[in-house]
């Protein structure tokens, strides 16, 4: 089944200590997307890549970086993890079209990090 | 600038009952997209149904349905014969259109969720 896939689903780390987390997609969507979900909230917008294209939220800490090396992976990096960055990270993808009306995100079952 | 509202924080419902979560918004754009999405507790955001502004018809996806008012600005969802597996966080979203000269692809604006409990 086509599908949305993270890894991994529980990161411990140390405050400071740098982590990324990998996002993997078999849907051959153009656009994907990076969120933080922190507890009973909704989750935030970090950024999204619009195939190479990368796109910043205005409010992302300098903190968080991403990559995505190719159609299929995207990754994200938090340099130095503080522990107000302890939270649910959620990948999603969608495809766009160009003057399209439905472009349904899809998500990943979700990285939760821990920040000790 | 858009908004999405859900003005119920928690929300109790019995099995095999009928249950309505409600889903206000705001925007100027003629054109956009309203999604619902369920979260359980194990975190993973599924997809349940769409409705876009210029469809003539509500969208049903098997138990879920949504009951478009757009003259109210309103998306509310009904998910009908309750069942034990539907408690969870359920979020309302819209899709916002690129900015001109902008790259906003399809993000979304959420609203705050409503948790739902079912009942036996």
């Amino acid at each position: 089944d086509a599908m949305v896939i993270q890894n991994p689903r529980y990161q411990v780390t140390q405050f400071g200590k740098p982590v990324t987390l990998s996002c993997s997609q078999t849907l051959n969507h153009n656009v994907m997307y990076w969120y933080q979900q922190k507890s009973s909230q909704a989750p935030k917008l970090l950024f999204h890549y619009y195939d190479k294209d990368f796109n910043n939220e205005a409010d992302t800490p300098d903190n968080f970086q991403s990559r995505r090396p190719n159609t299929s992976f995207c990754f994200l990096d938090i340099r130095s993890p503080g522990l107000g960055d302890a939270a649910m990270y959620l990948c999603a993808t969608s495809r766009f079209i160009s003057g399209g009306s439905e472009d349904t995100q899809y998500f990943g079952p979700g990285t939760r990090l821990t920040v000790l | 600038a858009q908004k999405i509202t859900q003005t119920q924080p928690g929300m109790f419902v019995q099995e095999k009952e009928a249950v309505t979560l409600d889903c206000t918004y705001d925007t100027s754009d003629p054109s956009y997209g309203l999604f619902w999405y369920k979260q359980p507790s194990s975190g993973e955001m599924i997809f349940l149904i769409y409705q876009g502004s210029y469809d003539q018809q509500n969208a049903t996806e098997g138990r879920y349905s949504l009951n478009f008012q757009k003259a109210r600005k309103s998306a509310n969802l009904v998910i009908s014969a309750s069942q034990l597996g539907d408690s969870a966080m359920y979020f309302c979203a819209m899709r916002t259109l690129p900015e001109a000269g902008g790259t906003s692809y399809g993000k979304l604006t959420f609203g705050q969720g409503t948790i739902l409990t079912v009942h036996p």
